[in-house]
């Protein structure tokens, strides 16, 4: 069975401050596929990223990068210089791989950042 | 459309009453998904369609919900006798790739909140 940990219920942090939100898996599968979602106030969910289980790079897009660590099981999104428009729901998900996968996305509990200005 | 759109956006229904929730994908959008998201957790998925084939339909709570998409396009996701822990947001996504990665392209509407009295 997968599973997916987002332990921060919460984080507020002021304009301009890094943050880190974490995000740790289990699942069974040699093959996965890692993602994060925001979700505004308005409700849609927003893709951010994938990362198969195969490529650890690290990857930085604008204020965004993302740390994948397979020998901790954890994939953790850095926003730097958080600015207000990042405050809303962050979701860390995990799926099969494979043309046979079960295509479904098992999603974390999500961690409401706040920013304040 | 430009975007998935979900009617109605709210639903308060009393208990026992039934419900039909509509998703409208992305016009050409093969793959279709159903998620149910209660209130402060992630979305959890409930049902896959591949154009008017229902693939995956492991994440129905009960027998008393139901999904269709007879024509491959337009998707209702209808419960029946309906109860209190019925009560969440029903998002829907859609996707113009027959994934082999789950999630890569999803586009999320904005859901529809089901209130239960």
């Amino acid at each position: 069975a997968q599973k997916v940990t987002q332990a921060q219920t919460e984080i507020s942090v002021v304009e301009k401050e890094d943050v880190t939100l974490d995000c740790v898996y289990e699942t069974r599968d040699t093959t996965y596929y890692l993602f994060w979602y925001k979700q505004p106030p308005s409700g849609e969910l927003v893709f951010l990223i994938r990362r198969n289980s195969f490529d650890e790079q690290n990857e930085i897009s604008g204020r965004y990068s993302w740390n994948f660590q397979k020998s901790t099981s954890s994939f953790n999104f850095t926003i730097t210089a958080s600015q207000v428009v990042d405050s809303a729901v962050y979701f860390c998900a995990l799926s099969e791989a494979g043309d046979t996968g079960r295509r479904a996305l098992t999603f974390g509990s999500g961690t409401r950042l706040q920013v304040q200005p | 459309g430009a975007g998935v759109s979900q009617s109605p956006r709210y639903k308060v229904a009393k208990r026992g009453q039934d419900v039909a929730l509509r998703c409208d994908p992305i016009s050409g959008h093969v793959s279709l998904f159903w998620y149910q998201q209660a209130l402060g957790q992630g979305p959890e998925f409930l049902t896959y369609f591949q154009n008017e084939a229902q693939l995956d339909k492991s994440g129905l709570p009960s027998d008393r919900f139901f999904a269709e998409r007879p024509e491959g396009s337009v998707s209702t996701l209808k419960i029946q006798r309906t109860q209190q822990e019925d009560s969440a947001v029903y998002l829907c996504a859609s996707s113009q790739q027959v994934l082999t990665g789950a999630g890569y392209g999803y586009t999320f509407g904005s859901g529809t909140r089901l209130t239960v009295v």
